[in-house]
């Protein structure tokens, strides 16, 4: 089974500054897929960011950002120039290609302070 | 832009009647979820649907629960017997098929409160 583990329950970061969210997982797939979901307190769960397991550059979109190591089976999330909005849970999850299960961390409360 | 929609957003219900948790998933999605989140604890998986049958459940999905796609359109989570463990935020998503750009795409939530 895979399992996935975010080790920071609570994370907190200046507004403007930069934090990065921790995640690994484990599996013994060759293919896969990891993404990073933000849950404000509306509840929904929102994509951020997602990474393909065979594709060696990290993905980036806009002030996300992940540095992912496949070997070390780890997937962190960094967030350049925090915004008050960025404050959540961030979840990070991970799914297979043929099955489409996906699997998600414990998840990380994010707090951006003004 | 399309969206997965969750109906009840609520709902409270006695111990042991049963609930149908009620999604509608994006129109031309294939795959279907339904995830639970006891309150401030993780997201967890229950099942997840495909042609028109369990694709795969976690141990948590028993034989309490049950889902169904009665009308192709709709997809339905059933509790028989609700227990107060089972008060929860009940998360419907859904995908388009498989491979990287298949984003799952979830719903609001239900918010079930047995009683």
């Amino acid at each position: 089974a895979q399992t996935v583990t975010q080790s920071q329950p609570e994370m907190s970061v200046q507004e403007a500054e930069t934090v990065t969210l921790s995640c690994t997982y484990d599996t013994s797939e060759s293919d896969y897929y990891l993404f990073w979901y933000k849950q404000p307190p509306s509840r929904q769960m929102i994509l951020v960011i997602r990474q393909e397991a065979y594709k060696q550059q990290n993905a980036t979109e806009n002030r996300f950002s992940v540095n992912f190591q496949k070997a070390a089976k780890s997937f962190s999330l960094k967030i350049s120039d925090s915004q008050l909005g960025d404050a959540a849970m961030y979840f990070c999850a991970y799914r297979t290609y043929n099955n489409n299960d996906m699997r998600f961390g414990a998840g990380t409360r994010l707090t951006v302070k003004p | 832009e399309p969206e997965v929609t969750q109906t009840p957003s609520h709902q409270v219900t006695q111990m042991g009647q049963e609930v149908i948790l009620r999604c509608v998933p994006i129109s031309n999605h294939l795959y279907f979820y339904w995830y639970r989140q006891i309150l401030g604890q993780k997201v967890e998986f229950l099942v997840s649907f495909y042609n028109n049958e369990i694709s795969e459940k976690s141990e948590i999905f028993d034989d309490q629960f049950s889902v169904e796609r009665p009308d192709g359109s709709n997809f339905t989570l059933k509790i028989r017997s609700t227990k107060l463990e089972d008060s929860a935020m009940y998360f419907c998503a859904s995908i388009i098929g498989k491979g990287m750009n298949t984003e799952a795409f979830f719903g609001q939530g239900t918010r079930l409160t047995v009683v």
